[in-house]
């Protein structure tokens, strides 16, 4: 199957500094990728839409200006958080969808576990 | 707005026993339906995906059902092992295009 790889896989940082998470699809194009986070012991939520080309589609509640997506090629979507605060830690989930597939199968990275001092 | 519930939210059984994840959303309209692994700290490891016209999908000792109309889908494991313990996830999607509604998860325990 596809695979989708996140770097770094986790990161340790102090509270007001940025922190850029990168999500590839390795052996295929994805035209658009997914952000999502997910806080402990709950579910993923999702944070935004990540499109080749494009601005990305945010989710209700979830600050664009903070949460930078750049998706500047078919195989790399960027998730940034800027001004990282304690509140921000979180585990950063990314997947992209194979369109070769035909059942549209979403692949999903390894995660990046963000600390915040 | 589609929402995911997953019942129970955490289940302890011995080894060998077979059990019963349950899944359910409020929205039938749905393109497909998949089951995730999610081990402490690590990312998801997809399971089995429905498509919204099959009935079920088999893979080794797990075999998921969807009854589309009810909104419903159960996760069946078979003669369960220790290391199959983990979080398993049920999420579904609209379209193939769309990000996908993923339930708060079963914390599952098996003990040896």
């Amino acid at each position: 199957g596809a695979v989708v790889s996140q770097h770094p896989s986790w990161v340790i940082c102090k509270s007001g500094t940025s922190v850029k998470i990168e999500c590839r699809s390795l052996d295929f194009q994805a035209t658009t990728m997914f952000w999502y986070r997910q806080f402990p012991k709950q579910s993923l939520m999702l944070m935004a839409t990540s499109n080749e080309g494009s601005k990305a589609t945010y989710e209700q509640g979830v600050e664009k200006d903070k949460f930078l997506i750049n998706h500047a090629s078919l195989t790399l979507s960027t998730l940034t958080v800027t001004s990282a605060h304690p509140e921000d830690s979180s585990f950063y989930i990314c997947s992209a969808r194979d369109a070769r597939e035909s059942t549209d199968t979403q692949y999903f990275g390894p995660g990046t576990r963000l600390t915040v001092l | 707005k589609q929402e995911v519930t997953q019942i129970p939210a955490a289940l302890s059984v011995p080894e060998g026993e077979n059990l019963v994840l349950n899944c359910s959303f409020t929205d039938s309209a749905i393109y497909n339906l998949q089951w995730f692994r999610q081990d402490p700290g690590k990312g998801l490891t997809s399971l089995l995906l429905i498509q919204s016209s099959q009935r079920e999908q088999t893979s080794g000792r797990l075999n998921a059902s969807l009854d589309k109309s009810s909104g419903r889908s159960t996760l069946y494991i078979a003669a369960s092992q220790p290391g199959d313990s983990a979080t398993y996830l049920c999420a579904v999607s609209i379209s193939g295009n769309t990000p996908l509604v993923f339930g708060k998860g079963t914390r599952l325990s098996v003990i040896a």
